[in-house]
């Protein structure tokens, strides 16, 4: 199946600094990439996805790149607020089917 | 729309007794998944549903989880019987298609002594 390894698995950033969250995954058939956001005693949430035909995608502070060749796609963070503060999880499509494999998440903290 | 729904929030029960896990999915969603959330494995899918039929579930850990989806609007997931190695938060998901967003419930937080 597919495998999501995803780094760090904490990242300490100041408010104001960029936080970059890395991911790679297996299978080259996978088409479908998104990011959540989970916030503590709340589920997943949808913050930004990439599809394998586009490269970068960006959304206000939040931005995601895509590397099909080297099978790694990236979550950038810009000008960090406290409220960013949550853990993050990458996921990659198993195949084409679009169902998400889940990286382990990154802790990310941001200190006003 | 209130979202995925799930119930009960908190669940703590003794090794050996049944549980019962619910969730209504978000209206017209075609697509329901449900998932386990631990420290050591991470958040990990253990079966879907389309259209109330089960799709995939290979994430099953073993023959004590069971999963059935009645009607579009409402589906379980069991454990019987429970062990203490079950204890996590579980989640529910919906979605319109597998390439859409996945909408998911505030979780159970299940507790086996």
């Amino acid at each position: 199946g597919e495998n999501v390894e995803q780094h760090p698995s904490t990242l300490s950033v100041q408010e104001g600094d960029s936080a970059v969250i890395k991911c790679t995954y297996s299978d080259s058939a996978s088409n479908y990439f998104p990011w959540y956001k989970q916030e503590l005693g709340k589920g997943p949430q949808l913050i930004i996805d990439i599809r394998s035909n586009v490269g970068e995608k960006k959304d206000q502070r939040i931005a995601v790149t895509l590397n099909k060749t080297a099978k790694h796609f990236s979550l950038h963070i810009t000008e960090t607020q406290p409220e960013d503060s949550a853990v993050y999880f990458c996921a990659a499509s198993l195949g084409g089917s679009y169902i998400p494999t889940f990286g382990r998440g990154t802790s990310l903290i941001v200190h006003p | 729309d209130a979202g995925v729904i799930q119930s009960p929030r908190h669940e703590v029960t003794e090794m050996g007794q049944e549980v019962t896990l619910r969730c209504k999915p978000i209206s017209g969603h075609d697509y329901l998944f449900w998932y386990r959330q631990t420290m050591m494995r991470g958040l990990e899918l253990l079966i879907y549903f389309n259209n109330n039929v089960p799709i995939d579930d290979s994430g099953m850990p073993e023959d004590r989880f069971s999963a059935k989806m009645p009607n579009a609007s409402f589906s379980t997931l069991k454990i019987q019987p429970s062990e203490p190695r079950d204890s996590a938060v579980y989640f529910c998901a919906s979605s319109l298609r597998p390439e859409e967003t996945q909408y998911f419930g505030p979780g159970t937080r299940l507790l086996v002594l």
